[in-house]
């Protein structure tokens, strides 16, 4: 029984290039969160998606940013033209509804060079 | 808007002491608290969640208690060990289901 998977594990980028992150939530949970942690800071939601349905996106910066859960395969964060202050830990969480907690996947880190 | 404090932000212990981590909130509108764990590098293990009608939940020398009207919770780690250093992190979240971290609290447990 397969936990939250996340790949890459580390990605690097140059700027102005696009990232794409995936993430695979346990089998049968329909929720997934992104989260991003920078360097010395806390974790701070980006957004919150269902099967084909953006729920909440209120974390998301404005531009470069999108996501989706497609009905099939993975959820995926893209960042389009990074830029040096895109550099951080992305983490994928998931849950089978609210009530029941969520599981963390190992995070993508990605490097902005 | 939600805010959640967790003091101390560092804790140096030597092996073998009970220790408390606290975790405050500002808005006590929440329906589930959960603790987590990561390690340095790595993601973030759930250590115990409690439910919006739970007040404690307790796991081997974990344990963790919510008071919602004062909007504070506290971990209680029992005869720690040195693998228990790591970073703890609280996180609550409503019915909108966006979870709320704190900053977290670094412990260090010496042999």
């Amino acid at each position: 029984n397969a936990g939250v998977m996340q790949n890459p594990r580390h990605l690097v980028r140059r700027r102005g290039q696009e990232a794409r992150l995936r993430c695979s939530p346990v089998k049968g949970h329909s929720h997934v969160y992104w989260y991003r942690q920078l360097p010395e800071e806390g974790l701070k939601f980006m957004v919150y998606l269902q099967k084909e349905n953006i729920i909440d996106e209120s974390g998301m910066p404005k531009e470069r940013f999108s996501a989706e859960f497609p009905k099939e395969g993975p959820s995926i964060l893209r960042i389009q033209q990074v830029v040096r202050g895109d550099s951080a830990a992305y983490f994928c969480a998931s849950s089978p509804a609210l009530d029941y907690g969520y599981t963390f996947g190992s995070g993508t880190r990605l490097t902005v060079v | 808007k939600q805010e959640v404090t967790q003091i101390p932000a560092a804790l140096s212990v030597p092996e073998g002491e009970n220790l408390v981590l606290n975790c405050s909130f500002t808005d006590s509108a929440i329906y589930n608290l959960q603790w987590f764990r990561q390690d340095p590098g790595k993601g973030l293990t759930s250590l115990l969640l409690i439910q919006s009608s739970q007040r404690e939940q307790t796991s081997g020398r974990l344990n963790a208690s919510l008071d919602k009207s004062s909007g504070r919770s506290t971990l209680y780690i029992a005869a720690s060990q040195p693998g228990d250093s790591a970073t703890y992190l609280c996180a609550n979240y409503n019915q909108g289901g966006k979870l709320i971290f704190g900053q977290g609290t670094e412990l260090s447990v010496k042999p």
